[in-house]
C-alpha cells in the first residue's frame, strides 16, 4: 500500500533558526497537502501543491513539490515559538479520493 | 470558510459500551467523509472512507463490524465504536471536503475516547 514517510521525526531548534521537513511517498501523487497540528488540536490545512516542481510561499514558509511528484518539503525561515507543532504532509494518489498522512515531524522551538 | 463539526469532543466510558461519534459539515455538502484514528505522538491513520448513500470503504486491518459507519446525508457521517475496549481508546478525527475532488480536507476537532 501507499506509504508516506517524513524526516526528521523530531526537530528542536533555537528561535530564529531555520527548519525543514521532508516528505517522501512510495507512489506518485496527484497532489500533496501540508497540515499543522498543535498539541491537543486537530490538523489545520496549510497548503496544497499540485504541479510537478511547484513552489509556494506563505510568509516564512516555503513549500516544494518534487519533479517526480513523489516528494515534498516544507521550509520555515527564522522560526518563532508560534511555529511549534507537528507538521504533516498528506498525499493523494491519482484517481483516489482518500488522503494518506505522512508520519509527521514534531517541531520544538526553544526561545 | 468551511467548517466541520465533530461531537462529542470527549468520551469516557466503561468497557463494553458502544460509542457514537458524529461528524457534520456545516456549510458545504460532502459526499465523502473520512475517519482517522490517532494514537499519542503518532500520525493520523485513515480508518475508512464514508460515502453518502453507500457502504463505507474500510482500510486494511480495520474491522467493519467493530467500527460502524453511516453516512445518511450529505452533511452527516457517524462512526460507532461497538463494544469498546481499552485498546480502542484513541483520538478519532473526521474530515470532509467539498464535492470537487482534490480540495483540501477540513477536520473536525476530534473525539478523545477513553475506555476504562
Amino acid at each position: 500500500g501507499q506509504q508516506v514517510m517524513q524526516i526528521p521525526q523530531y526537530q528542536h531548534v533555537q528561535e530564529g533558526e531555520d527548519f525543514t521537513t521532508y516528505c517522501n511517498s512510495s507512489t506518485t501523487l496527484s497532489n500533496i497537502q501540508w497540515y499543522k497540528q498543535r498539541p491537543g488540536g486537530h490538523p489545520v490545512f496549510l497548503i496544497q501543491l499540485v504541479k510537478s516542481g511547484e513552489v509556494k510561499k506563505q510568509k516564512r514558509l516555503t513549500f516544494q513539490f518534487g519533479e517526480a511528484k513523489k516528494n515534498s518539503s516544507l521550509h520555515i525561515t527564522a522560526t518563532q515559538t508560534t511555529d511549534v507543532g507537528t507538521y504533516f504532509c498528506a498525499g493523494r494518489q491519482t484517481g483516489a479520493n482518500n488522503l494518506f498522512f505522512g508520519t509527521g515531524t514534531r517541531l520544538t522551538v526553544i526561545p | 470558510g468551511a467548517v466541520v463539526s465533530q461531537h462529542p469532543s470527549r468520551v469516557i466510558c466503561k468497557s463494553g459500551t458502544s460509542v457514537k461519534i458524529e461528524c457534520r459539515s456545516l456549510d458545504f455538502q460532502a459526499t465523502t467523509m473520512f475517519w482517522y484514528r490517532q494514537f499519542p505522538k503518532q500520525s493520523l491513520m485513515l480508518m475508512a472512507t464514508s460515502n453518502e448513500g453507500s457502504k463505507a470503504t474500510y482500510e486494511q486491518g480495520v474491522e467493519k463490524d467493530k467500527f460502524l459507519i453511516n453516512h445518511a446525508s450529505l452533511t452527516l457521517s457517524t462512526l460507532t465504536v461497538t463494544s469498546a475496549h481499552p485498546e480502542d481508546s484513541s483520538f478519532y478525527i473526521c474530515s470532509a471536503s467539498d464535492r470537487e475532488r482534490g480540495q483540501p480536507q477540513h477536520f473536525g476537532d476530534g473525539t478523545r475516547l477513553s475506555i476504562l
